[in-house]
């Protein structure tokens, strides 16, 4: 069972719509928890983390996290062509040690 | 302006040369990672270190070599690079283990 997992996709979604991103981690223990953006070649570039149960809001992005569900997610509202790229889900935790594990990222597309 | 530097950003070379790519961090960062990733596998860590003279393995540290000699620098050795090494190399730095990542531009290597 791989430590992050994420819908590949793609997920296309027309401009101005949400989108709505998924992660799923395996290690119970887990305690920090990011979204990062990434472009075709170029480097990540961090979004959001959260480290709480709950909602998290900045800007047009929200990331919620449910520990009991061993779940996070990533809502984008208003969606900008320029939102168009592979989002990773990485997590950092109790069990992994000072390891960060990243899933394989989700593709999105924002059609105009 | 606070940033994590790769180099080279590209560099193809042989089977078996002896290489180094150089890392360096301008925010005072306890953890450095780097990361290779390759398609349909995402991001992989590779070593980390948590401060000056401690490093350790992760998930894929087969083939890789790292010190951490210096707080700002990070580099990673490749004693006897083979062609399944080829791979986008990242490094990250971040203030703790448990906080975001910050990760240079990459460094895409090719061997043949």
């Amino acid at each position: 069972q791989k430590e992050v997992e994420q819908n590949s996709g793609p997920l296309s979604v027309p401009e101005g719509a949400i989108a709505s991103l998924n992660c799923t981690y395996s290690d119970r223990g887990s305690q920090s928890f990011f979204w990062y953006r990434q472009y075709s070649g170029k480097s990540p570039e961090l979004i959001m983390f959260i480290y709480s149960n709950g909602d998290k809001e900045d800007g047009r992005f929200t990331a919620q996290l449910n520990k009991a569900s061993q779940y996070v997610s990533l809502l984008i509202r208003d969606s900008q062509p320029s939102d168009s790229a592979t989002y990773l889900c990485a997590v950092n935790g109790q069990n992994t040690g000072n390891q960060f594990y990243f899933g394989t990222g989700t593709s999105l597309t924002v059609i105009p | 302006e606070a940033q994590v530097t790769q180099n080279p950003r590209y560099l193809i070379t042989v089977t078996g040369k002896k290489l180094t790519v150089t890392c360096s961090q301008n925010m005072n960062h306890e953890y450095m990672s780097w990361y290779r990733q390759d398609p349909g596998l995402g991001l992989r860590q590779i070593y980390y270190s948590m401060n000056v003279e401690v490093t350790d393995k992760g998930d894929v540290p087969e083939g890789y070599k790292v010190s951490r000699k210096e707080k700002r620098n990070f580099p990673l050795i490749l004693e006897s690079p083979s062609p399944n090494q080829t791979s986008l190399y990242f490094c990250a730095s971040s203030f703790r283990q448990t906080y975001e990542q910050y990760f240079g531009p990459g460094t895409r290597l090719t061997v043949t």
